[in-house]
């Protein structure tokens, strides 16, 4: 099944602890990108990438890394966490640009900084 | 600054009346606008964009407007069904310089009432 495959989905940490959230994609898609969602903010993009070893930031980038070294995967990384960083993050990824097919999205990590 | 806007956070429906969803844009930049549905507990789902260069898109029961003088598109849902109820958001797209930005709108929580 062609799938954006996230984990974990859910995921409780202390400030400053570092994480990773996993993204993998199995339709050998050249774009993929990061996303979070907040209440009254919709989804914001933190991250993207448009092939191997080609990433940029987003609109809100600040406390995050990412890393692209193999086309099916897109880490996120948040080296030191903080309570500002909890949200509800996204996986995305497209062929091409995300423009007449748009993105397929990952089911979601639900992540909470205490 | 919310370059992507949906004044409505919800509306309700008749099953089988027409749903109208709305979006505002600011930059007149942007080359695609495309829809996405969310369902709780799973990422959004793409279901149809638009050209800039266009103003109507069809696709079954979806039908997406531009109107570009006005910086406005509305999602067009006709005859709208009880599986229709979802949170829906607009997204543009603009390229520039071989970055690309896709911003999306706060999302508009569409209930069809059976």
């Amino acid at each position: 099944e062609a799938q954006v495959t996230q984990n974990p989905r859910y995921l409780i940490t202390v400030t400053g602890k570092k994480l990773t959230v996993t993204c993998s994609q199995n339709m050998n898609h050249e774009y993929m990108s990061w996303y979070r969602q907040d209440p009254g903010l919709g989804l914001r993009q933190i991250y993207y990438s448009m092939n191997v070893e080609v990433t940029d930031k987003g609109d809100v980038p600040e406390g995050y890394k990412v890393s692209r070294k193999e086309k099916r995967n897109f880490p996120l990384i948040l080296e030191s966490p903080s309570p500002n960083q909890t949200s509800l993050y996204f996986c995305a990824s497209s062929p091409y640009s995300p423009t007449n097919y748009g993105y397929t999205f990952g089911s979601g990590t639900r992540l909470t900084v205490v | 600054d919310q370059q992507v806007k949906q004044n409505s956070p919800s509306l309700s429906v008749q099953e089988g009346r027409i749903s109208i969803l709305n979006c505002d844009y600011t930059n007149s930049m942007f080359d695609y606008f495309l829809w996405y549905k969310k369902y709780p507990a799973e990422g959004p789902t793409f279901l149809i964009s638009i050209s800039s260069i266009k103003d109507k898109n069809e696709d079954g029961r979806f039908t997406v407007f531009l109107n570009k003088s006005a910086k406005h598109l509305s999602l067009h849902i006709v005859p709208s069904q009880p599986g229709d109820s979802a949170v829906y958001f607009c997204a543009a797209y603009l390229t520039t310089s071989g970055t690309y930005k896709y911003i999306f709108g706060t999302g508009t929580r569409l209930k069809v009432l059976a």
